[in-house]
């Protein structure tokens, strides 16, 4: 079955820092990869998700993520963070159902002036 | 532009008594799911539907039933709600596709006491 570790559950970053949040996945099939954002008390947003092509996939707030075949990573980067970014970070990997996602158990990052 | 709409957003309960949460999406999905968040357990599913009318389990399904009588909307039941079910419910719907996101209602936050 399809699923994925986030290694951390606590980030800590400065402001202006590189943002660094790791995914795994464990898959037998190709994998369709998301990365999702919650804010407090809200649901979660869709930052970006690899499905095919190219890699290096962009989202939005300045996030990108790259699939690494080989040492089966979806890691979540942002080159300076801002105060805005706090907030829980989701990875997911689809089922091999083809319905729903798996999640990962959270990130909760937060940055510091 | 409402998306997906939970209802209600806040929810106490005694133990053994029932409610119904309430999910409607206005994008046309055919997938409708309801999954459940706790402190370091990520999103768990509870159960999801592939189309009107139907239903089926996912990870977590005990002490809950559903139903999809309408496209658009999609109920879970709790027929005699438990302290273990205290939760944040979150209801997401989608389009057909593995790499179809999902998109998530704002939660109801659930106490059973």
């Amino acid at each position: 079955a399809q699923s994925v570790t986030q290694l951390g559950s606590h980030v800590s970053v400065s402001e202006g820092a590189l943002v660094l949040l790791r995914c795994n996945y464990s898959s037998s099939v190709p994998p369709y990869l998301f990365w999702y954002v919650q804010y407090p008390n809200q649901g979660l947003q869709l930052l970006l998700k690899y499905t095919t092509g190219a890699t290096l996939v962009k989202g939005i707030n300045g996030f990108e993520a790259e699939f690494k075949k080989s040492e089966t990573s979806f890691h979540l980067t942002k080159p300076s963070a801002h105060m805005s970014d706090a907030a829980e970070y989701f990875c997911a990997v689809s089922r091999d159902s083809g319905y729903a996602l798996n999640f990962g158990k959270g990130t909760s990052l937060l940055v510091t002036p | 532009n409402a998306g997906v709409t939970q209802t209600p957003k806040f929810r106490v309960l005694k133990t053994g008594q029932s409610m119904t949460l309430l999910c409607a999406q206005d994008m046309n999905h055919e997938y409708m799911y309801w999954y459940r968040q706790d402190p370091g357990m990520g999103l768990r599913l509870i159960h999801y539907s592939v189309g009107e009318g139907t239903t089926a389990k996912g990870e977590v399904p005990d002490g809950y039933n559903v139903s999809r009588l309408k496209k658009q909307n999609f109920l879970l039941g709790l027929e005699s709600a438990a302290p273990s079910q205290t939760s944040v419910y979150f209801c997401a719907s989608s389009g057909v596709g593995q790499n179809s996101p999902l998109h998530f209602g704002n939660g109801t936050r659930l106490t059973v006491t």
